[in-house]
């Protein structure tokens, strides 16, 4: 399964609200997850099953989408959130990722 | 807290082989399956295959068959990936990363801090 991530770099002030796709190239149900990757870093879970938002990652963070579009929405960002995101899917092996989405200060 | 702690960098020559570990702290190692993903310099996330850490039996992605093992020992809660023969475009930060939960099919948490393999003559 290819997911393609949109766009694949974006430029941003904090308090920007700042929205990325995730498009599957077929249906993955909710089996989807964002990470956060910062320079130097590991990669960091934020959301599972497609919305839910893990225990220690700001509410500032959202996301939706089922079946084949997706969307993670940062509001009001901060000047921590400067990362590259990536989705993936867990729908069926191989798991596969977005080829991310880099969130560069404005 | 549950953590994962990978073993240090790596500097190879071309045909050597590299065994890069994950030991695994603050939670039955055995409950959860084991996951490895490669990040060449510069690029995007690449899942490797996973391993079963109830019986010991791995997946391989296609790509990494042949050349990668994943292997464990329970007794130390530890994985493993051996990588033999190894090639310049091995040059790569490894990860390891746990299922996030019970059964097939899972996202990954936590994620191991990494290790870099570089290989150069």
């Amino acid at each position: 399964i290819r997911m393609t991530q949109s766009p694949s770099s974006i430029s941003a002030s904090p308090g920007d609200r700042v929205t990325i796709t995730c498009r599957a190239s077929q249906y993955i149900d909710n089996h989807l997850a964002w990470y956060q990757q910062k320079v130097g870093g590991a990669p960091k879970l934020l959301i599972s099953g497609a919305s839910t938002l893990q225990g220690d990652v700001p509410s500032r963070f959202s996301a939706d989408g089922s079946g084949t579009t997706f969307t993670l929405t940062i509001n009001c960002q901060q000047s921590e959130d400067f990362a590259t995101y990536y989705c993936q899917q867990y729908y069926t092996y191989p798991y596969t990722f977005g080829q991310g989405t880099d969130l560069e200060v404005k | 807290q549950v953590q994962l702690v990978q073993s240090g960098s790596e500097l190879k020559k071309p045909g050597a082989s590299v065994k890069v570990s994950c030991k695994a702290s603050g939670y039955t190692f055995t409950s959860y399956a084991m996951n490895w993903v490669r990040q060449a310099p510069g690029q995007g996330l690449e899942w490797m295959g996973w391993i079963n850490t109830n019986t010991g039996n791995p997946t391989y992605a296609q790509g990494f068959t042949g050349r990668f093992v994943f292997s464990l020992d329970t007794s130390v809660s530890t994985a493993y990936l051996q990588i033999s023969s190894l090639k310049a475009e091995d040059t790569a930060v490894y990860y390891c990363a746990r299922d996030g939960g019970f059964g097939a099919y899972n996202w990954f948490d936590p994620w191991g801090q990494g290790t870099l393999v570089t290989v150069s003559s």
